[in-house]
């Protein structure tokens, strides 16, 4: 079964430092996002990307983050200068519907550590 | 903000017992509702979902009701087996939001032998 994978599984770093967390979504989809989850807290949307572009993003999503589809295959989350309060479970999802109905498949998620 | 409430933090249930997740939105704009399953050290895996224009959907032992009047909906699993036990998140979709899904806190949903 076809699934979205994602590395690094951990990643612990020093807060101010730069971090790529790596998302390869399912061959077929066309929507790509970015949730994440604070230990005790809701999963949290973050960012959609559709066709090389942002198509929502939520007041989480500041200018400390961005996204990126490289190649054809690899969905990147990268934080510019980590805070404490960016520690978090990261997930990742793909859809392959266009539109409001389609449901959301998550990969299984990479717990940042900020230090 | 707490557009999709879970109140429930967790449910006890015995194997062979339905199971009832509840779960409230406050959003008018909510048109579509998911119910997600999450196993400890895993992502989120899809379970059923519910467009406005219904008030239930089956599939298996998994049925969604949605009363849009009560911004209420519910999940029932019948009967319940041990391996349900997960937590269980509710989410929410507007139109036109690209799949921007608002989720609830979840509910522990533990199923005895």
């Amino acid at each position: 079964e076809p699934e979205v994978t994602q590395t690094p599984s951990h990643q612990v770093t020093q807060m101010g430092q730069e971090v790529i967390l790596r998302c390869v979504p399912i061959s077929n989809h066309l929507y790509f996002y970015w949730y994440r989850q604070i230990l005790g807290q809701k999963v949290e949307f973050l960012v959609s990307f559709y066709n090389n572009e942002i198509s929502e993003k939520s007041e989480i999503f500041d200018d400390q983050f961005s996204v990126e589809r490289p190649d054809g295959s690899n969905f990147t989350l990268k934080i510019r200068s980590t805070k404490l309060e960016d520690s978090a479970m990261y997930f990742c999802a793909s859809s392959v519907m266009v539109g409001a109905t389609g449901e959301l498949f998550f990969g299984e998620g990479s717990r940042l550590t900020v230090l | 903000d707490q557009q999709v409430k879970q109140n429930s933090p967790s449910l006890s249930v015995q194997e062979g017992r339905i199971s009832i997740l509840n779960c409230d939105y406050t959003n008018s704009m909510f048109d579509y509702f998911l119910w997600y399953k999450k196993y400890p050290a895993e992502g989120p895996t899809f379970l059923i979902s519910i467009s406005s224009i219904k008030d239930k959907n089956e599939d298996g032992r998994f049925t969604v009701f949605l009363n849009k009047s009560a911004k209420h909906l519910s999940l029932h699993i019948v009967p319940s087996q041990p391996g349900d036990s997960a937590v269980y998140f509710c989410a929410a979709s507007a139109y036109g939001s690209a799949r921007q899904l608002t989720f609830g806190s979840g509910t522990q949903l533990t199923v005895l032998p």
